[in-house]
């Protein structure tokens, strides 16, 4: 059974630091990977798309590898901004329709 | 821009009342979901759709019920509310190798 997990649980930072987020997935055998960005009682904002074939993908500041074999990814947020501050979500899809969520990391980008 | 939008924001119901939750895409994608998420548990997929009419259930179905009746549309029923249904319910779209998006969650209270 996939299990996802996304260390740390909360992360606090100075305004314009580089930060890196984690997320670990027990079973390699996955079509894509996603990550989410989540506000206090909102849905989820959809932030990067990392397809099983891929390595990478970047969006202005946000930068995701995706290292299959060892079932890890990041998320990589450059010179962090206040209104980074949210929960982050990564998700994996496998052979079955429903994505695998982690349980989030919470960002605190202090200005 | 895709839009997934869910009927209500915020939503009051009373114990035993049979409530419908209602979502609506506008991206002709084959794949909806719901979810619920809650402190300390994540998200959790209650239904899911792959087509019209098409419905599978996920981890915590009981208690809940689904309709897709037109491909736009994937209704959620709480066939008689209880209090332990408090909860955000999340509504999902997803098309076949791309990115999933969500609505803007309903928050329901069962008093």
């Amino acid at each position: 059974k996939q299990e996802v997990t996304q260390i740390p649980a909360a992360l606090s930072v100075p305004e314009g630091e580089n930060l890196v987020l984690n997320c670990s997935f027990t079973d390699s055998a996955i079509y894509n990977l996603q990550w989410f960005r989540q506000d206090p009682g909102k849905g989820l904002t959809s932030l990067l798309l990392i397809q099983s074939s891929q390595r990478e993908q970047t969006s202005g500041r946000l930068n995701a590898s995706l290292d299959k074999s060892s079932g890890r990814s990041t998320l990589y947020i450059a010179a962090s901004q206040p209104g980074d501050s949210a929960t982050y979500l990564c998700a994996v899809r496998g052979s079955s329709y429903k994505l695998i969520f982690g349980s989030g990391t919470r960002l605190l980008v202090r200005p | 821009d895709v839009k997934v939008t869910q009927s209500s924001r915020y939503l009051v119901k009373r114990t035993g009342e049979k409530v419908f939750l209602e979502c609506v895409q506008d991206m002709d994608h084959e794949n909806m979901f719901w979810y619920r998420q809650d402190p300390g548990l994540g998200l959790r997929l209650i239904y899911f759709s792959y087509d019209v009419k098409m419905k599978e259930k996920g981890d915590i179905p009981e208690g809940y019920s689904v309709s897709r009746e037109k491909k736009e549309r994937f209704s959620l029923i709480l066939e008689s509310a209880s209090t332990n249904q408090t909860s955000m319910y999340l509504c999902a779209i997803q098309g076949v190798g791309v990115e999933a998006f969500f609505g803007q969650g309903t928050r329901l209270t069962v008093v």
